[in-house]
């Protein structure tokens, strides 16, 4: 039969214009979320990371805002660049069915497709 | 300091083999968990493994299993590979502490005919 496979969403941007990934997490418990880049043949690239306690971190041309009100990240990228283009995930710590923290676990995100148009 | 390193980075296995996957983490780091990615799954949690010990495991079959050796580098195995195990098979690398960076290596492409 026909498989089903993960429906990207995707951004489409000018170079130059800044851009705007948006993650909504699952879990209220999780405390810390990771920002991954990933390019066509390649493994995921580590961004930036963001603990529970900040609502915003930045790094160099990107930012990430959580709001754990409504359970919501997102990666801003300014002045994006064509080399920018990839798939990019968001990640969050893994809690145990017994309810704590999973060592070594994450929980991606399906992921978003950035296309920057020269 | 070198990244992560997997190899090999591709592989063609037959339905039923089984394959071995390797994964050398950044130099200090005591931690190594595996994934896997797939099209229609996205990245999957296999497990984790931190000073020899598995400490977590994701809900994957027991032909999936691992061991992690006295200098943290680890392997990965499948047996009786079916269809189904074509993926591209990642490993991630960290401290082993709570709430650190994670770091990916290429990654193995797994492909089962």
């Amino acid at each position: 039969g026909e498989s089903v496979g993960l429906h990207l969403p995707t951004l489409s941007v000018q170079e130059g214009d800044n851009s705007i990934i948006n993650c909504a997490y699952s879990n209220s418990a999780s405390d810390y979320f990771i920002w991954y880049k990933q390019e066509s043949g390649k493994g995921p690239q580590f961004i930036i990371d963001i603990r529970s306690n900040m609502d915003k971190r930045q790094g160099q041309r990107v930012t990430v805002l959580l709001n754990k009100t409504v359970k919501h990240l997102s990666l801003q990228i300014a002045a994006t660049q064509p080399g920018d283009s990839a798939v990019y995930f968001c990640a969050e710590n893994a809690f145990s069915n017994a309810g704590g923290t999973s060592y070594g676990k994450l929980t991606f995100g399906q992921g978003t497709i950035l296309t920057v148009h020269p | 300091k070198a990244g992560v390193t997997q190899t090999p980075r591709y592989l063609i296995k037959t339905r039923g083999q089984q394959v071995t996957l390797s994964c050398s983490p950044i130099s200090g780091h005591r931690s190594v968990s595996w994934y896997q990615q797939t099209p229609g799954q996205g990245l999957q949690f296999l497990f984790e493994y931190f000073s020899e010990t598995q400490r977590n495991k994701g809900n994957f079959p027991g032909r999936f299993s691992g061991r992690q050796f006295s200098n943290s580098r680890s392997e990965m195995n499948v047996s009786t590979l079916e269809l189904g195990d074509s993926a591209l098979y990642l490993c991630a690398s960290s401290t082993g502490n709570l709430n650190t960076e994670a770091f990916f290596g290429q990654g193995t492409r797994l492909t089962v005919v």
